[in-house]
């Protein structure tokens, strides 16, 4: 099971923020929030993750919710090189390593 | 540059053939990871390894096995290539747990 749930589709304008959610609601406290992108015709590449603290880095930021049972990825100006599916995945401890167990994740459309 | 290579992008291949898929990653990763992507079915885990000759079964290891000989490479075999087994497979390595995932470009196998 995919374990967390995100929209189907977004849309966004060029030069705009996106802000993609994601619930989790079983969340335990060991599992990390990864957040990684799938553009067409390529493998996926990650984008960001983190546990409690709302994280930053080159590529997007991610707001954690309090109680962690949902997590924001923010992509500060969106470009058309970001059309892609965003994932959304938990980290969890499974037999002594954390692969990941990829969802649906959503289509992100920029429109220029 | 960090690098997960795969074999080919592309594979034809004929039923009831065994197949190898061969994937190397450069990083002196410790895990590694196979998982096979279809539509509306999202990227699913096949194996994946921690250690070299190591492995266990992710969510769909049935008529799959793997290999890992060598820390950099990890192989996943098809012994009798079934058209349900017609997919992209993606490879993806990491160093530890909860690590982000480097993955590769994918191969496209079609068992005909």
């Amino acid at each position: 099971d995919a374990k967390t749930t995100q929209p189907n589709s977004m849309e966004s304008n060029e030069e705009e923020p996106v802000h993609l959610p994601c619930n989790h609601s079983t969340i335990s406290g060991t599992d990390y929030i990864h957040w990684y992108r799938q553009l067409p015709s390529q493998g996926p590449e990650y984008v960001i993750h983190g546990l409690t603290s709302n994280v930053n880095n080159r590529m997007a930021s991610l707001a954690i919710a309090e109680d962690r049972k949902s997590s924001t990825l923010i992509l500060h100006r969106a470009t058309l090189r970001d059309a892609a599916v965003y994932y959304c995945i938990l980290s969890i401890l499974w037999e002594g390593n954390t692969p990941l167990v990829f969802g649906k994740g959503t289509r992100l459309s920029v429109i220029a | 540059d960090v690098k997960v290579t795969q074999s080919s992008r592309y594979l034809v291949k004929r039923t009831g053939e065994k197949v190898f898929l061969e994937c190397v990653q450069d990083m002196d990763h410790e895990n590694m990871f196979w998982y096979r992507q279809d539509p509306g079915l999202g990227l699913r885990l096949i194996y994946f390894s921690y250690d070299v000759k190591m492995k266990e079964k992710g969510d769909i290891p049935e008529g799959y096995s793997v290999s890992r000989e060598k820390k950099e490479r990890f192989s996943l075999i098809l012994e009798s290539a079934s058209t349900n087994q017609t997919s992209m497979y993606l490879c993806a390595s990491n160093s530890g747990l909860h690590d982000e995932q480097y993955f590769g470009p994918g191969t496209r196998l079609t068992v005909t």
